[in-house]
């Protein structure tokens, strides 16, 4: 079967770094997305990596390792506008997007 | 209008009643996606059209049906709710169906009674 694996939850502190993963094992790979989504609201796209290595976008980044399946988003100078949750997902064979759970992010002042 | 919009933004319907959720884009996107997301779960793939003319099913078309007969629209049916369908509906819309991200419209919270 497939599937993403996210943490539930993580707390970080405003200004500081944090760093959330994702693995996944699906049917076929055609690029991993990161999205966030804010209570209530919508999911809006971050990143898209389809080939390894880092991909730096201002205070987010995401890194891709298709050998061992995992990607992590990373969010640097946090503020607490970032206080959402961040979705993980991969397109599989079929250009089908498969999501995690999502994981939400607290920050504390 | 910009982007997708999505209608009625929440319903709340008797179990056996049917149903429309309406969707429409005005990017001119190729492919359009019906989700619904439910606490704990990632958002599932109800059904998709990756251009006007044509649909598919996703992971979870059961009491779910999709037409689109133009760019821009594209409905989601039920034909009759039950409470397993209480949920919150997402549509999306991407430029094709392969490798492009997609945007989302505001969803629509629907409760079954």
């Amino acid at each position: 079967g497939q599937n993403i694996d996210q943490p539930t939850e993580m707390t970080a502190t405003e200004g500081a770094i944090v760093q959330i993963n994702c693995t996944y094992q699906t049917s076929g790979f055609n690029g991993l997305f990161w999205y966030q989504q804010h209570a209530g609201e919508a999911p809006t796209f971050l990143s898209y990596n389809v080939l390894d290595g880092l991909e730096e976008k201002g205070r987010f980044s995401s890194f891709l390792s298709r050998s061992k399946g995992y990607s992590y988003l990373l969010l640097k100078e946090l503020q607490m506008k970032d206080s959402a949750s961040y979705l993980c997902a991969v397109m599989d064979s079929n250009y089908q997007l498969i999501w995690g759970a999502g994981t939400k992010l607290i920050i504390k002042p | 209008i910009a982007g997708i919009t999505q209608a009625p933004t929440s319903q709340i319907l008797a179990a056996g009643r049917r149903m429309t959720l309406r969707c429409t884009q005005d990017m001119r996107h190729n492919a359009m996606y019906w989700y619904r997301q439910d606490l704990g779960l990632g958002l599932r793939l109800i059904h998709y059209s990756n251009t006007a003319g044509t649909t598919g099913k996703g992971e979870v078309p059961d009491g779910y049906s999709v037409s689109r007969a133009n760019t821009d629209d594209f409905p989601l049916t039920l034909a009759s709710a039950v409470p397993s369908q209480t949920s919150v509906y997402f549509c999306a819309s991407s430029d094709s169906a392969g490798g492009n991200e997609q945007f989302f419209g505001p969803g629509t919270r629907l409760t079954v009674l």
